[in-house]
């Protein structure tokens, strides 16, 4: 079976300051990962995914995330956080023919 | 293009009484999925369709739930003798295809509340 560990429920750093948000996965196959923004009373939004080309993948808003095969670890990091990077993260897995298995989330919070 | 659309957006029900939702996807996406997350959690999945067919469906959806994608372009999801541990955000995402390095795309959700 597959899924996702989010590390951490809660992250707090100070704008400016460099993000990292953790996750490892589980999965019998090579999977498709992927992170996922939701900020209040908004959809899903694709940040980047995993599919099996390049292990350091770059997404919007300056966040990027390396896959790790040999630490099972997808972790999501960006340089500099900004105020409206505050919101909440999912950690997400899939395999060919499935759907998508998401992780718990982690709050980013983002002080000035 | 529009981006999945989601009809009602909000929904304050009584217990017992039946509720549905509706999905539009993206224009010529053939997989549509319905997902339901309650807060602090994340998305569960419930059931996904390849154009009108039914591929899977979740343990979470009982009997109770029914959903249907008559051709293969939107879909309803029907929620019978509604509880108050129905109430969460219904959430519909499609992708253009099989594979699962295919981009879903999720619409803003539907909130149910039960009281």
């Amino acid at each position: 079976a597959q899924s996702v560990t989010q590390l951490d429920s809660h992250v707090s750093v100070s704008e400016g300051t460099p993000v990292l948000l953790r996750c490892n996965y589980s999965s019998s196959y090579s999977p498709s990962l992927f992170w996922y923004v939701q900020h209040p009373n908004k959809g899903l939004q694709l940040l980047l995914k995993y599919t099996s080309a390049a292990t350091l993948v770059k997404g919007i808003n300056g966040f990027e995330a390396e896959f790790k095969k040999s630490e099972t670890s997808f972790h999501l990091t960006k340089p500099s956080a900004h105020m409206s990077d505050a919101a909440e993260y999912f950690c997400v897995v899939s395999q060919a023919g499935t759907a998508l298995i998401f992780g718990k989330g982690t709050t980013l919070s983002v002080s000035s | 293009d529009t981006g999945v659309s989601q009809n009602p957006r909000h929904k304050i029900t009584k217990r017992g009484q039946n509720v549905t939702f509706r999905c539009d996807p993206i224009s010529e996406h053939n997989r549509l999925y319905w997902y339901r997350q309650t807060l602090g959690q994340g998305p569960e999945f419930l059931t996904y369709f390849q154009n009108e067919a039914q591929l899977e469906k979740s343990r979470l959806l009982s009997d109770r739930f029914s959903a249907e994608r008559p051709k293969g372009s939107f879909s309803t999801l029907e929620i019978q003798r509604t509880e108050q541990g129905d109430s969460a955000m219904y959430l519909c995402a499609s992708s253009p295809g099989v594979g699962s390095g295919n981009t879903i795309y999720f619409g803003e959700g539907s909130w149910l509340t039960v009281v």
